[in-house]
């Protein structure tokens, strides 16, 4: 069975700083992992998406995430915070086989400070 | 443009009325989703379907029902047997199951 832990409910950095969402995952077999971001009463948008191909991912608004199969993580980042991008992240799994659907994280509410 | 459309926005129903939160999509997905959304608890599965006129429970499905009579359309029935219905309620789907999801800009609902 699937699952995904991430790590800290609310993270907190001051504008500029680094950005590090992490999230652990637990699969059976290789995994597609995701990472979606929510701004508020809003629906889910996908930064990015790892399918097995290059480990380090890079998304949109200069998120990246790299898939490392020894510590069985999907760690997001960002070198550098923007106010904007003050919302709640979810990291999903998916297991590479057809018929399994998204299992998601519970969320991680990212804080910016000016 | 394509994509998924949920409507309304926003909902307000009585306690003991069944209400339908509609959704809608033209990517030409074939699975689609229900989630609700409580806060600090993420996302949980309600209903999800993988082809017309097949769906199947998820993890907190008591209460609601769905249809898939057509591909682009899942509607979902919050019913009465909901004990907390008041949630934000997002819609998704997918071209295969273990795809990445898109998802539709969410109704809430409150019931008063």
């Amino acid at each position: 069975a699937q699952s995904v832990t991430q790590l800290g409910s609310h993270v907190s950095v001051s504008e500029g700083a680094l950005v590090l969402l992490r999230c652990n995952y637990s699969s059976s077999v290789p995994p597609y992992l995701f990472w979606y971001v929510q701004y508020p009463n809003q629906g889910l948008q996908l930064l990015l998406k790892y399918t097995s191909a290059a480990t380090l991912v890079k998304g949109i608004n200069d998120f990246e995430a790299e898939f490392k199969k020894s510590e069985t993580s999907f760690h997001l980042t960002k070198p550098s915070a923007h106010m904007s991008d003050a919302a709640e992240y979810f990291c999903a799994v998916s297991e590479n086989n057809a018929g399994n659907m998204l299992t998601f994280g519970g969320g991680t509410r990212l804080m910016v400070k000016p | 443009d394509g994509g998924i459309t949920q409507s309304p926005k926003y909902l307000f129903r009585k306690e003991g009325q069944n209400v339908t939160l509609s959704c809608e999509q033209n990517l030409n997905h074939d699975a689609m989703y229900w989630y609700r959304q409580d806060p600090g608890q993420g996302l949980r599965l309600i209903y999800y379907s993988q082809i017309v006129n097949d769906f199947q429970k998820g993890d907190i499905a008591e209460g609601y029902s769905v249809s898939r009579e057509k591909k682009e359309s899942f509607p979902l029935t919050v019913t009465s047997a909901q004990k907390n219905p008041t949630a934000f309620y997002l819609c998704a789907s997918s071209p295969y199951m273990n795809t990445e999801a898109f998802f539709g800009q969410g109704t809430r609902l409150t019931v008063v």
